[in-house]
């Protein structure tokens, strides 16, 4: 079975500034998608970025971008010019490629401090 | 582009009652999939629906069922509620292709919160 291993429960990040999010797997297949998922207090969990496995280029969205190394299942998260909006919780999931679930971890708190 | 909805927002049931709850899919997705948050810790998967079967199944006990209608919209109910069942639960819709047998991203709806009395 797959598992997702989030180290940190808690981070906190001065506005404007650059925070990286870790995240670690183990699983025995070649053919996965990894994902971010926010989840503000309204409790909706938003995807902030996504991965697959098969692509070795590291994703990128606007502020957010993922450092992703395959050889040491680490997937971590990094968050550039930090904005209030960003604070949340901040779930990394695997997703196989044939599977019917994503697998989370338990998640990393963030505070952006004004 | 209409996103996935959930209902009720909040629902307050006591121990040993039934409930069910409702998720409508994102535009042009086909697939539904159901998750149960417990207070500080990451959803765990219940079940997934896709063309209005069973699809996929965490390690939920049997009084947790589900169903899936044409529009793919599906409802997740919970048979003797017990205390443990108060969590949020999100639905979670995506596209399956066949092609390749593979589903696409989940997008989440906001969840219901149940608390079982």
């Amino acid at each position: 079975a797959q598992t997702v291993t989030q180290s940190q429960p808690e981070m906190s990040v001065q506005e404007a500034e650059t925070v990286t999010l870790s995240c670690t797997y183990d699983t025995s297949e070649s053919d996965y998608y990894l994902f971010w998922y926010k989840q503000p207090p309204s409790r909706q969990m938003i995807l902030v970025i996504r991965q697959e496995a098969y692509k070795q280029q590291n994703a990128t969205e606007n502020r957010f971008s993922v450092n992703f190394q395959k050889a040491a299942k680490s997937f971590s998260l990094k968050i550039s010019d930090s904005q209030l909006g960003d604070a949340a919780m901040y779930f990394c999931a695997y997703f196989s490629g044939s599977a019917r679930q994503l697998t989370f971890g338990s998640g990393t708190q963030l505070t952006v401090l004004p | 582009e209409t996103g996935v909805t959930q209902s009720p927002t909040h629902l307050i049931k006591t121990r040993g009652q039934q409930v069910t709850l409702r998720c409508s899919s994102q535009s042009g997705h086909n697939t539904v999939s159901w998750y149960q948050q417990a207070l500080g810790q990451g959803p765990q998967f219940i079940f997934q629906y896709y063309r209005e079967e069973e699809n996929g199944r965490g390690n939920f006990p049997p009084r947790f069922s589900g169903l899936q209608f044409p529009n793919y919209s599906s409802e997740l109910n919970v048979n003797a509620l017990e205390l443990d069942d108060s969590a949020l639960y999100l639905c979670a819709s995506s596209r399956f292709n066949l092609i390749g047998g593979k589903a696409d991203t989940q997008y989440f709806g906001p969840g219901t919160r149940l608390t079982v009395l």
